[in-house]
């Protein structure tokens, strides 16, 4: 089972800074089978990457994924408020499907 | 619009069954794996197990095998999760979610079924 490690667990920014999160897989995670989410409280989690770098239908263009292997990395650019929620990683590489524990974004 | 509509909050005992329901619409429900994702109180999300409407092909997590069953009905459109006989550690939130058609990411979600067991 690939595990998915992901830091830190909450990261407090102000609106308009760079948000950086890291998703660290247990084995390599190869051609990209990494996908991203994002929840907010109360709702059902969202797609935002998949292949480790692409975004999803309508999905703002101040998300970026990043990273192979066992290193990905999702960035916010310019924080808004909006986008206080918690992210997960997904690796779907091999069985069983494994997510990451999670960040917490919080908006300041 | 794709949409994938669940059936409500449920409460039941400890050692009760339930069987919950994924509605999907917008699209052709035969072509698309769907799974299920548990989500504790509090915690993250959890992979249980996919099923491919076409041909009821289910693919389980080790942790969920035995312990759920995963079936569609392609005639209407839904697929179902269910217990025979819950615990109180089951009561979670539970999504349903419509996999990429040739890879095991997730597009689309439902809003969830609320499971409560009481002991």
């Amino acid at each position: 089972e690939i595990v998915l490690t992901q830091s830190p667990g909450t990261l407090s920014l102000s609106p308009g800074e760079r948000a950086i999160l890291s998703c660290r897989a247990s084995q390599s995670v190869s051609s990209s089978f990494l996908a991203w989410y994002q929840q907010k409280p109360g709702q059902a989690p969202r797609l935002l990457i998949y292949g480790a770098s692409i975004r999803a239908t309508g999905i703002a263009t101040r998300f970026s994924g990043s990273g192979s292997g066992t290193d990905f990395t999702l960035t916010i650019s310019r924080l808004e408020p909006e986008d206080s929620a918690v992210y997960y990683c997904q690796q779907y590489q091999s069985s069983p499907l494994t997510f990451g524990g999670g960040t917490k974004v919080e908006i300041k | 619009e794709v949409q994938l509509v669940q059936s409500g909050a449920e409460m039941r005992k400890s050692g009760e069954s339930l069987k919950i329901s994924c509605e999907g619409s917008g699209y052709s429900f035969t072509n698309y794996w769907i799974g299920w994702v548990r989500q504790m109180p509090g915690k993250g999300l959890e992979w249980m197990g996919t099923i491919y409407p076409g041909d009821s092909d289910t693919r389980y997590s080790p942790s969920f095998q035995g312990q759920v069953t995963i079936s569609a009905d392609k005639s209407i459109n839904t697929a179902y999760l269910q217990w025979s006989s819950l615990k109180a550690s089951d009561t979670a939130m539970y999504f349903c979610a419509r996999r990429a058609e040739t890879t095991e990411y997730f597009q689309q979600w439902g809003l969830g079924t609320l499971v409560t067991v009481s002991s």
